[in-house]
């Protein structure tokens, strides 16, 4: 069964500062996805960025971006210029390209330090 | 815009009383699904359905059943509740198996 681990419960990032977020994931499947979703504090989930595992390049969004390692099986989310509306708890998530379900990590909260 | 609407941010019910939460989506999804969140555990999948009438079990379906009348709307069931059902629901919806879920706002069920 796959897996997905956030190793990080909580971390502090002094605003402007760069932060990267930590995501393994256990799979036996070479066609798949991987998703940063955002949950801020009003508790709307929102997708912050995906990866096709086919793709060797990484993906970027604005000042997200992640680094994707397929053969360690690892896919982190860097922040830079991180701002206050960036607090938020981020949940790093699988799906198997064959599938509808998603599988979550257990989230890490982010907090900025005005 | 996307928009996934849930009935209602927080409710408190009864231990035994029966629970409706409504999930609504004016996308023309084809998949919706039910999640509970909890601290330290993250979301974990109740049910899904892929088209109207269907359901899927997710991997904590005990205690829970769903209804899906119509595309647009996904209902869970709580047949009568307990304090261990006290917990934040989060409902989603996707167009198809290769985009990605849209939620919405949550419900946060507390049972006494």
């Amino acid at each position: 069964a796959q897996t997905v681990t956030q190793s990080q419960p909580e971390m502090s990032v002094q605003e402007a500062e760069t932060v990267t977020l930590s995501c393994t994931y256990d799979t036996s499947e070479s066609d798949y996805y991987l998703f940063w979703y955002k949950q801020p504090p009003s508790r709307q989930m929102i997708l912050v960025i995906r990866q096709e595992a086919y793709k060797q390049q990484n993906a970027t969004e604005n000042r997200f971006s992640v680094n994707f390692q397929k053969a360690a099986k690892s896919f982190s989310l860097k922040i830079s210029d991180s701002q206050l509306g960036d607090a938020a708890m981020y949940f790093c998530a699988y799906r198997s390209a064959g599938d509808d379900k998603i599988i979550f990590g257990k989230g890490t909260r982010l907090h900025i330090l005005p | 815009d996307v928009k996934v609407t849930q009935s209602s941010r927080y409710l408190v019910k009864r231990t035994g009383e029966k629970v409706f939460l409504e999930c609504v989506q004016d996308m023309d999804h084809e998949n919706m699904f039910w999640y509970r969140q909890d601290p330290g555990l993250g979301l974990r999948l109740i049910y899904f359905s892929y088209d109207v009438k269907m359901k899927e079990k997710g991997d904590i379906p005990e205690g829970y059943s769903v209804s899906r009348e119509k595309k647009e709307r996904f209902s869970l069931i709580l047949e009568s509740a307990s304090t261990n059902q006290t917990s934040m629901y989060l409902c989603a919806s996707q167009l198809g198996h290769r985009d990605e879920q849209y939620f919405g706002p949550g419900t946060r069920l507390t049972v006494t």
